[in-house]
């Protein structure tokens, strides 16, 4: 199986904060990556794929970027909505797998 | 849009069959693939297995002597089954729907249900 590793595992950040998060992939999964949000208690919901394209209706604040091992998710301007837990996934050998998650907190 | 409604029951014996149905509105099952992820307690994301348009299935290698992931088209649903549960099977189980292609990703999600392995 392909391990995924995000850093950090948490952080606390301000209201307009840039914020980033990183992943990393145990092998080369070129641009089959992607970035889900999830909230307590509620399900996970996709924000990129392929590394670098936003998903429909999610703001442009949210980007992506790597290739081959090594991704990051930017928020540009955090806000207070965008309080929640980051995930990274890898879509290139099943069976797909997850990064531990990284918690975005209020400072 | 396409919504996922997750059932099944919510507290399962050890040893015994978790069995949770997936049922699909506003689009049909007749496309796509369909998918099975799970989430113990505090914990990450695990996925368990997927079902194509086509029938065919994929599971996850820790899981796949007692997974089985199966469809009714008929219904619009698709069904899991976990043989020989065990505590460490308690977790969210999600349906959901992936896109494949140069954009495989999972891009639809049941709201998730909670299945506790107790006696």
């Amino acid at each position: 199986d392909i391990q995924m590793t995000q850093s950090p595992s948490s952080l606390s950040a301000s209201v307009g904060d840039r914020v980033t998060i990183s992943c990393r992939a145990s092998q080369t999964i070129s641009t089959y990556l992607n970035w889900y949000q999830q909230k307590p208690g509620k399900a996970p919901k996709l924000l990129i794929y392929a590394a670098s394209s936003l998903q429909s209706g999610v703001p442009s604040r949210f980007s992506g970027s790597g290739s081959g091992t090594d991704f990051t998710l930017t928020i540009s301007s955090l806000q207070p909505e965008d309080f929640a837990t980051y995930f990274c996934q890898q879509s290139y050998s099943p069976p797909w797998t997850f990064g531990q998650g990284s918690m975005v907190e209020i400072k | 849009q396409v919504q996922l409604q997750e059932s099944g029951p919510g507290l399962v014996k050890p040893s015994e069959t978790l069995s949770l149905t997936c049922t699909v509105s506003g689009g049909s099952i007749s496309g796509n693939y369909w998918s099975w992820i799970r989430q113990p307690p505090g914990k990450g994301l695990e996925w368990v297995g997927y079902i194509s348009y086509s029938g065919v299935t994929d599971y996850n290698p820790s899981l796949k002597s007692r997974v089985t992931i199966s469809a009714d088209t008929s219904k619009n649903q698709f069904s899991l089954k976990l043989t020989s549960v065990t505590a460490a099977d308690t977790a969210v189980y999600y349906c959901a729907r992936e896109n494949w292609g140069v954009d495989t990703a999972v891009v639809v999600w049941g709201q998730g249900t909670l299945v506790t392995v107790s006696s």
